[in-house]
């Protein structure tokens, strides 16, 4: 049973770049989650996609956008990148269904580095 | 808006001793609290969740977690720690009330086991 699998595992952009990081979620998983995690810190909540739509936002700006497919597995895009966005970003899927209750499976995530 | 604060950034115990890492949390409603393990360039794997019931939760590797209501506090535990179990601790809690899917995530807490 395949986990939640990211691709890039690591990249290098420069100032101004833009990315897309991907996202399979786990077999059988219909949510994905996208959080960044700086250095020393705990992951941040960017956003939520289920049935290919965004459900929830946290506090990030507007240059990061996603996109959920059919088949559940998700992209994270960001444009015009900052030095401050260089972090590792996590996704984690989940089941809908198991509401508030249900646990997040993690990715090992995509390291960015903005030089 | 929900919040957790792990007051300590790092933990030290000795092989065989017990460990405590603890976590206090904030929800306007009911919360439903996890705890995660990070290792080195890794994500987040799972390892307990409280949602009702006992307040004493047991997860996986040996790992449980007190549940108190009236300290707002849900502190990981376990009885005799293992140097395999040196890795970076997360807490993470959801509202019931605001009914937000998205984790908050507390700032980490380095679990240092000594041989």
């Amino acid at each position: 049973d395949a986990g939640v699998t990211q691709s890039p595992t690591h990249l290098i952009k420069t100032r101004g770049q833009q990315v897309t990081l991907r996202c399979s979620p786990k077999s059988g998983h219909d949510t994905v989650s996208w959080y960044q995690q700086a250095l020393g810190q705990g992951p941040q909540f960017i956003f939520q996609y289920y049935e290919e739509e965004e459900r929830q936002r946290g506090n990030f700006p507007d240059r990061f956008s996603g996109h959920q497919f059919p088949n559940y597995s998700s992209e994270l895009n960001v444009n015009a990148l900052l030095l401050g966005d260089s972090a590792l970003y996590l996704c984690a899927s989940s089941i809908a269904g198991t509401g508030l209750h249900g646990e997040l499976f993690f990715g090992e995530g995509s390291r960015l580095t903005v030089l | 808006a929900q919040s957790v604060a792990q007051p300590e950034d790092q933990v030290n115990v000795a092989e065989g001793n017990p460990l405590t890492v603890k976590c206090t949390y904030s929800v306007s409603g009911n919360p439903y609290l996890f705890w995660y393990v990070q290792y080195p360039n890794r994500g987040l794997q799972f390892l307990l969740k409280y949602i009702t019931g006992d307040n004493l939760v047991k997860g996986s590797y040996g790992f449980e977690a007190e549940f108190n209501k009236s300290q707002t506090s849900f502190h990981l535990k376990k009885p005799s720690a293992l140097v395999s179990d040196s890795a970076l601790y997360f807490c993470a809690v959801r509202d019931q009330y605001t009914g937000r899917r998205a984790l908050t995530f507390g700032s980490g807490t380095r679990l240092q086991v000594q041989p």
